[in-house]
């Protein structure tokens, strides 16, 4: 157990709907990442918050958004879902270089 | 760009048959490259973590190099319960206050007993 969770652990959802997925990090870490990962793509960065601050943006689509509240929980909102949105959807949290990532979020769209 | 690829894509081993999963990578100054164990529909499994050429790290049967091109994890006398998706990842130094994570496609291990 990596101390990261994540909710929900299975979403099934329409093309075209909303969803928002939850994760807590680590006691004490300030930073939290998102990743999709799909089979054909591996596992792929998303974006970074830190203390409550966006850091950095990887392969994030505009229909996708995050924030990181003040007791550090994140949140990852998928919007107008499309079939190929539907990946495993994992948060990692860290204090220094190593990361520690959740169980993860299995989207289906259907 | 960062890049990192790992081979083989899978590995089939007998129980006790040692074996070495390679990792190499591209990246504009490394600040670290990490190994991770990944199961199926799981998260990944923090294992090693690498910063400079020479270094080596070991954790029960695993053992982890590292080059400047390349990585490799080395498991001896695998058991039926190492069988796992082995994903490498580098983290570059040049990002700055990025610490993002590019990860390779992964190894996938069986190990048959």
């Amino acid at each position: 157990d990596s101390g990261v969770t994540q909710t929900p652990k299975h979403l099934i959802t329409a093309t075209g709907q909303r969803v928002t997925l939850r994760c807590s990090p680590r006691s004490g870490d300030l930073s939290v990442y998102w990743y999709q990962q799909s089979l054909d793509q591996g596992l792929q960065f998303l974006i970074q918050y830190y203390n409550g601050e966006e850091r950095a943006k990887g392969n994030i689509l505009e229909r996708f958004s995050a924030q990181q509240f003040p007791d550090l929980h994140s949140e990852l909102n998928l919007s107008s879902l499309e079939l190929g949105d539907s990946a495993l959807y994992f948060c990692a949290s860290s204090v220094d270089t190593e990361q520690f990532f959740g169980p993860g979020t299995r989207l289906t769209v259907l | 760009e960062d890049q990192v690829t790992q081979s083989p894509e899978a590995l089939r081993l007998q129980e006790g048959e040692s074996s070495s999963l390679n990792c190499s990578y591209t990246v504009s100054g490394l600040r670290g490259l990490f190994w991770y164990r990944q199961d199926p529909g799981k998260g990944p499994e923090f294992l090693f973590t690498l910063y400079s050429a020479g270094e080596e790290k070991e954790k029960e049967r695993l053992k982890a190099t590292l080059t400047k091109k390349e990585s490799f994890l080395h498991i001896t006398a695998p058991k039926p319960e190492d069988s796992a998706t082995y994903l490498c990842a580098v983290q570059a130094r040049s990002g700055g206050s990025n610490y993002k994570l590019t990860f390779g496609k992964g190894t996938l291990l069986t190990v048959n007993p």
